[in-house]
């Protein structure tokens, strides 16, 4: 069936460091992104999003990027604080419908 | 804060008990939704409201019964559970379907 995964499930960086992660998905009728970041004993927090007429879009210390030729999502962090451990889900959707499919998460580990 | 809060935060329990899981949002937002995260699984979209009326219902056991009074509350009403309920149960809401939702802190649901 039609899922949203990501390329790996822990991630250590050095602080200071760029951090990516990756996420690939399967299903070509989604046309909007996200990603959230989930800290410990907290409900997920939305970090950023991309509709499918964009292949990249800046925020605050992040960037996501999409490459709809070979279905990939990337989330990138600028200079990892301690702050950016926690698990981050990307997440897709059709514009038509209400469903948003969560992928299985990356768990981001700050090395001090 | 958060703008969605959920109560409460724990519970325990036992398979005959009824209980209620309750969600507030402040945000104005139009659409609600109950999502059940467990432990290495994605998140599983349970419930949507968008307007006060439900427009997903994602193949969630009858054990489990929504209900969305006004556009600022969703209540979980459980009886009968299993054992595999057990789980965190997030509630999220958004503007109207398919922006950026914002999620509670979530209920510690454990079924003894």
């Amino acid at each position: 069936g039609e899922s949203v995964g990501l390329h790996l499930p822990t991630l250590s960086v050095q602080e200071g460091d760029n951090s990516i992660i990756n996420c690939a998905y399967s299903n070509s009728a989604s046309d909007y992104f996200i990603w959230y970041k989930q800290e410990s004993g907290k409900g997920p927090q939305f970090i950023i999003d991309i509709r499918s007429n964009m292949d990249k879009r800046q925020g605050q210390r992040v960037t996501v990027l999409l490459n709809k030729t070979v279905k990939h999502l990337s989330l990138q962090i600028a200079a990892t604080q301690p702050g950016d451990s926690a698990v981050y889900f990307c997440a897709e959707a059709q514009s038509s419908y209400d469903k948003v499919i969560f992928g299985p998460g990356t768990s981001l580990s700050v090395i001090p | 804060e958060t703008g969605v809060t959920q109560t409460p935060r724990h519970l325990v329990m036992g398979m005959t008990n009824k209980k209620s899981l309750k969600c507030e949002q402040h945000l104005g937002h139009n659409a609600m939704y109950w999502y059940k995260q467990s432990a290495k699984k994605p998140l599983e979209l349970m419930f949507v409201y968008n307007f006060k009326e439900q427009t997903e219902n994602n193949s969630v056991p009858s054990r489990f019964s929504p209900e969305c009074p006004n556009s600022s509350h969703l209540f979980l009403h459980l009886h009968t559970l299993q054992p595999e309920d057990s789980a965190l149960y997030l509630c999220a809401s958004s503007q109207v379907r398919n922006q950026p939702q914002h999620f509670g802190d979530g209920t510690r649901l454990s079924i003894l």
